[in-house]
């Protein structure tokens, strides 16, 4: 079945530091790859998303590359700040109208 | 995108007393879904709010627990049935919006507690 893996966390950086979290999946066909954030305390929030290969999905300065031929989708940043701490999650939806699959998350802690 | 209002946003619970968490969204939508958040953990599929049907759930989920109405296509509720503290979770709602091209949207969920 469908999966994704996320790199484990929690992850700490400090302040202007660059920022990968690694995403893998698998799945048949071509699914759709979603980042989803969720700082403390509150809902999920759509980051940035791909919808076929070598779409490159951005936001807020986040980047993520969707590879088909490495089956990844990793998250970047190139300046993190303390606000972009929180939980940053990973997934997949195998076509409109399928409901998403998660990756574990991954916590992000980013210190001044 | 979508606005997705779930009420209540928190609450703290008796064992035993059942609660219906209720989502509203401010436009059409082509598909709803329930999730659950349990402490430190990722998310679960509960199941997939069908409009005037019966809701489709996932494995480890079953109607008697997690009764699931959808009336129409902006409104779903989710009741979570005698409750005990293993319930203790953030339940979210979902939708797909239409036009948004398989991009699915959350509400801020609702924080129980079971004491």
């Amino acid at each position: 079945g469908d999966s994704v893996t996320q790199m484990e966390g929690p992850v700490t950086l400090s302040e202007e530091a660059f920022l990968t979290i690694n995403c893998t999946y698998t799945a048949t066909g071509y699914p759709s790859l979603f980042w989803y954030v969720q700082y403390p305390g509150e809902g999920l929030q759509l980051l940035l998303k791909a919808t076929k290969a070598d779409d490159k999905g951005s936001n807020k300065g986040f980047e993520a590359t969707y590879r088909k031929e490495t089956t990844s989708f990793h998250l970047e940043k190139g300046s993190v700040q303390v606000s972009d701490s929180a939980v940053y999650f990973c997934a997949l939806s195998r076509y409109s109208g399928y409901a998403l699959n998660f990756g574990k998350g991954t916590s992000l802690l980013v210190t001044p | 995108s979508a606005v997705i209002s779930q009420k209540p946003s928190r609450d703290i619970c008796q064992r035993g007393t059942s609660l219906t968490i209720q989502c509203q969204v401010d436009s059409q939508v082509t598909m709803m879904f329930w999730y659950r958040q349990q402490p430190g953990q990722s998310l679960t599929l509960i199941a997939t709010a069908n409009q005037g049907s019966e809701a489709t759930y996932e494995s480890g989920f079953v109607i008697d627990k997690f009764p699931i109405s959808r009336p129409n296509l902006t409104f779903s509720t989710l009741t979570v049935s005698n409750m005990s503290p293993e319930d203790s979770s953030i339940y979210l709602c979902s939708v797909e919006t239409l036009g948004t091209g398989n991009t699915i949207y959350f509400g801020e969920g609702s924080w129980l507690t079971v004491v």
